[in-house]
């Protein structure tokens, strides 16, 4: 069955550091998406992606965030200069069809830890 | 700002039993909800969904109920297993692009 795929599992940075979460969407998906769950916390949405372009973000994602499709298959998530309250899992999510209905799928997320 | 909200932060189910999951919406914009499991270090994993022009969906054990003029939907399980021991989130389309999610409920099947 495909799957969203996520790397690194697990991410350590330094505050003010620059990272990239990679996420590998499942192939015939068209809409991309990327939330955060702070630990304990509930899950929460940053940004969509369609079309080469982001469709909708979050007050959360500011301009220390972007995204990125750099080639067909991966889908990046940036965090220029890191906080240490950016640490979080992060989820990347796909949905294939061309009605909003269609199901989000998960990947299994990338824990970020700021120290 | 919760526009969804689960308000049972635990439940505990004995196996075989029903498990009533609760969730609560503010948004009567809301017309699209869904129901994802979550076990630890994995992503959410799709269980069930509802659309607004229906008040209730099954899908084997697992059964959705919406009431829209109380803005509420509970996911029933039943039989409840050890294996749906998790954490349960409900989520709403918010506009096109994004969901909303509860803080999540839980759920610990006992053997």
């Amino acid at each position: 069955e495909p799957e969203v795929t996520q790397t690194p599992s697990h991410q350590v940075t330094q505050m003010g550091q620059e990272v990239i979460l990679r996420c590998v969407p499942i192939s015939n998906h068209l809409y991309f998406y990327w939330y955060r769950q702070i630990l304990g916390q509930k899950v929460e949405f940053l940004v969509s992606f369609y079309n080469n372009e982001i469709s909708e973000k979050s007050e959360i994602f500011d301009d220390q965030f972007s995204v990125e499709r750099p080639d067909g298959s991966n889908f990046t998530l940036k965090i220029r200069s890191t906080k240490l309250e950016d640490s979080a899992m992060y989820f990347c999510a796909s949905t294939g069809g061309r009605k909003f209905t269609d199901t989000q799928y998960f990947g299994p997320g990338t824990r970020l830890t700021v120290l | 700002d919760q526009q969804v909200k689960q308000n049972s932060p635990s439940l505990s189910v004995q196996e075989g039993r029903i498990s009533i999951l609760n969730c609560d919406y503010t948004n009567s914009m809301f017309d699209y909800f869904l129901w994802y499991k979550k076990y630890p270090a994995e992503g959410p994993t799709f269980l069930i969904s509802i659309s607004s022009i229906k008040d209730k969906n099954e899908d084997g054990r697992f059964t959705v109920f919406l009431n829209k003029s109380a803005k509420h939907l509970s996911l029933h399980i039943v039989p409840s297993q050890p294996g749906d021991s998790a954490v349960y989130f409900c989520a709403a389309l918010s506009g096109t692009y994004k969901y909303i999610f509860g803080t999540g409920t839980r759920l610990k099947v006992l053997a």
